[in-house]
């Protein structure tokens, strides 16, 4: 298996709600990525685990809230959002963050969220 | 930290035609060079990637160059077909960047029949 898959692929909520999006991977990688993307842009890093642990926060405000329950699942937690944040949400995994061969990072198809 | 330019932004060529992307990084500690192919409201895909240590690497009609001395790598595309309308994004690698993937600002590539 060598896919990322996400869920839902759309989400829409309102600023008042909570919301988690989904990813998972069996791939046997180590690190886990959140990324954003809003359009005609690259993808702008979030959060990276490794190992199950976070190893980077891109100063992301406390609305969005991480999870990475075993090293198959990473999760985003949504609460308070704001309009702004609609966007694409991308998960991607990679092998390890270590270096070699291991950094190359495969993506999930994604969640479009739009925050009314 | 390192920071990843991109030209052009868009890019329209005839089909059958060659198509250049280029990019130029900053920290010369970088040592891997994705390239991703993104087709519109689909996820980004790696098409090819290059490491430090090599200068040139060729997939079918896909190429990429590697310039450490100066600092730049380039995308090559020959004889485009219309499937290769898409926007395509490089980026560069760095343990000194808190070993993170920073992506160019993208290229949006249109094949013209």
């Amino acid at each position: 298996d060598t896919e990322v898959t996400q869920t839902p692929k759309h989400l829409v909520m309102g600023m008042t709600n909570k919301k988690s999006l989904k990813c998972e991977q069996h791939m046997g990688h180590r690190a886990m990525y959140w990324y954003k993307q809003k359009a005609k842009k690259p993808p702008e890093l979030m959060f990276v685990y490794s190992y199950e642990k976070l190893s980077i926060n891109e100063s992301v405000p406390s609305r969005f809230s991480p999870e990475c329950p075993n090293s198959s699942l990473l999760n985003l937690h949504l609460h308070a959002l704001q309009p702004e944040d609609s966007a694409l949400y991308l998960c991607a995994s990679s092998q390890a963050m270590s270096g070699g061969a291991e950094e190359t990072q495969y993506f999930g198809p994604g969640t479009r969220l739009l925050v009314l | 930290g390192e920071n990843v330019e991109q030209h052009p932004s868009t890019l329209s060529v005839q089909e059958g035609d060659s198509a250049v992307i280029k990019c130029t990084y900053s920290d010369s500690a970088s040592n891997y060079f994705p390239w991703y192919k993104q087709e519109l409201g689909k996820r980004p895909q790696l098409i090819i990637d290059i490491r430090s240590n090599v200068g040139e690497k060729k997939d079918q009609r896909i190429a990429v160059t590697l310039n450490k001395t100066a600092k730049h790598f380039s995308l090559h595309i020959t004889e485009t077909q219309p499937e290769d309308s898409a926007v395509y994004f490089c980026a560069a690698f760095s343990y000194s960047s808190a070993s993170k993937i920073i992506f160019g600002s993208g290229t949006r590539l249109s094949i013209r029949p």
